[in-house]
Order: C-alpha cells, then structure tokens, then sequence
C-alpha cells in the first residue's frame, strides 16, 4: 500500500515564478493538507482540500492556491515566488471521518529554492 | 487550540527510556494531546494521542497528568532511529465539516539518542 507521494523532490525556481507542486494521498484517504515548514521550524498549515473544495486556510497569502482533483490528488500553486517561499513543502492526508483519532500522514515532501 | 511548551532539545542514552515533557496548561476539557515526529528528511509521523487517561501503543506511552496541564511521552528503550524531532500538539479531535483540520506545530523537541 503506497503511502502519500509527492513530486518533485527538489525544485529550484527564480523570484517572480510560478510552481506546481504534486500530492497522491495514501489509498482511501480523501482530504489532502498542505504545509509549509522553514529550516529549523515546525511545519506551518496552509489550507485544505476536501471534496475538492479549499476547507480551511492558514495564515498564507492568496499566492498560494490549491486544487482537489476527482481522484482526490491535489496540487498547490504559489505565484510570485519570494525568496521566503523557500522551505520544505509537505502534503499530508487523512480521511474524513467524526472520530477522535487524527492521524495525518505525511509525505516526504518536496524542497523548493527560490534564487 | 491551546499553546505548547517543549524544551528545544534533549539526550538519551541508547537502550534506556526516553522521557519528553509537554506543558499544555490552556488545554480545554475537549482538547486531545497529540505526539508527531520528525526524522530528518521524512515527514511527521503520528506517534500516540490522548484526552486524560494514559495511552499505550507499540511505539510509545503517553502520561497525562491528572489536571491535564502536562503530559509525558515516554519511548520506553530508546534507540537510534529515535532519533528525530518530537512534536506536542493540543486540538479538539473532532473533525470541522468536511475534513479534519489542520495541525499547529511548534518548534518541538530535539531527541538525540546517543550510542
């Protein structure tokens, strides 16, 4: 059973650009979060995709978009890259479910470098 | 969600009990204490959650002191590949209309197994 991917592993982009990056949630799972983490910082929320629909949004800007596709994979998107969206970017899923257990699983995470 | 406080960094000897401390003292009677970690280069990983009894799994045991204003987790013979970032977060477990939400990580802990 294949665990939450992610793709690319490393990219490096010029300031101004526009990125893609990828997530396959774990099979079964159907809510995909993205999150931003900095050197030496915990991970930060940036929004969430269920139904494909943006549920819940961190403190990001509107730079940062996303899309849920039917087969519950999900992009984020950050326009006019800045050279502080540089970090680690992490995709975790879960599935929907009303029960006490919150157990995301996170993928390996793809590192983009802004130059 | 009700803040955490961690010591930044800690020691273990390998073979012996890790013991990693979280003081939660806003935590809220809905409020659940989540342990995720972080090896080097990997996503967090879910370790263990609790709501005021303690818990026990293959991974770890989680100590809830009776006002709930703190908790232990305890990695009972430490190895290694324990080596990693240890994360205390405190949340409402249920989920928000579409999905579970999304985590707050603080800066954690720095557990370093020493051979």
């Amino acid at each position: 059973d294949a665990g939450v991917t992610q793709s690319p592993t490393h990219l490096i982009k010029t300031r101004g650009q526009q990125v893609t990056l990828r997530c396959s949630p774990k099979s079964g799972h159907d809510t995909v979060s993205w999150y931003q983490q900095a050197l030496g910082q915990g991970p930060q929320f940036i929004f969430q995709y269920y139904e494909e629909e943006e549920r819940q949004r961190g403190n990001f800007p509107d730079r940062f978009s996303g899309h849920q596709f039917p087969n519950y994979s999900s992009e984020l998107n950050v326009n006019a890259l800045l050279l502080g969206d540089s970090a680690l970017y992490l995709c975790a899923s879960s599935l929907a479910i009303p029960a006490p257990l919150y157990e995301q699983y996170f993928g390996p995470g793809t590192r983009l470098t802004v130059t | 969600d009700a803040k955490t406080t961690q010591p930044p960094s800690m020691d273990c000897a390998e073979g012996r009990a890790a013991n990693l401390p979280c003081n939660h003292s806003t935590i809220s009677g809905n409020e659940y204490v989540y342990w995720y970690r972080q090896i080097h280069s990997q996503g967090p990983q879910y370790i263990i959650h609790g709501l005021k009894n303690n818990e026990t799994n293959e991974m770890a045991s989680l100590i809830i002191t009776e006002d709930r204003k703190s908790s232990t987790l305890i990695l009972p013979h430490a190895t290694l590949r324990d080596t990693a970032v240890y994360y205390c977060i405190v949340r409402v477990a249920a989920y928000s209309g579409g999905g579970a939400d999304g985590l707050t990580f603080g800066k954690g802990t720095h557990l370093i197994i020493q051979p």
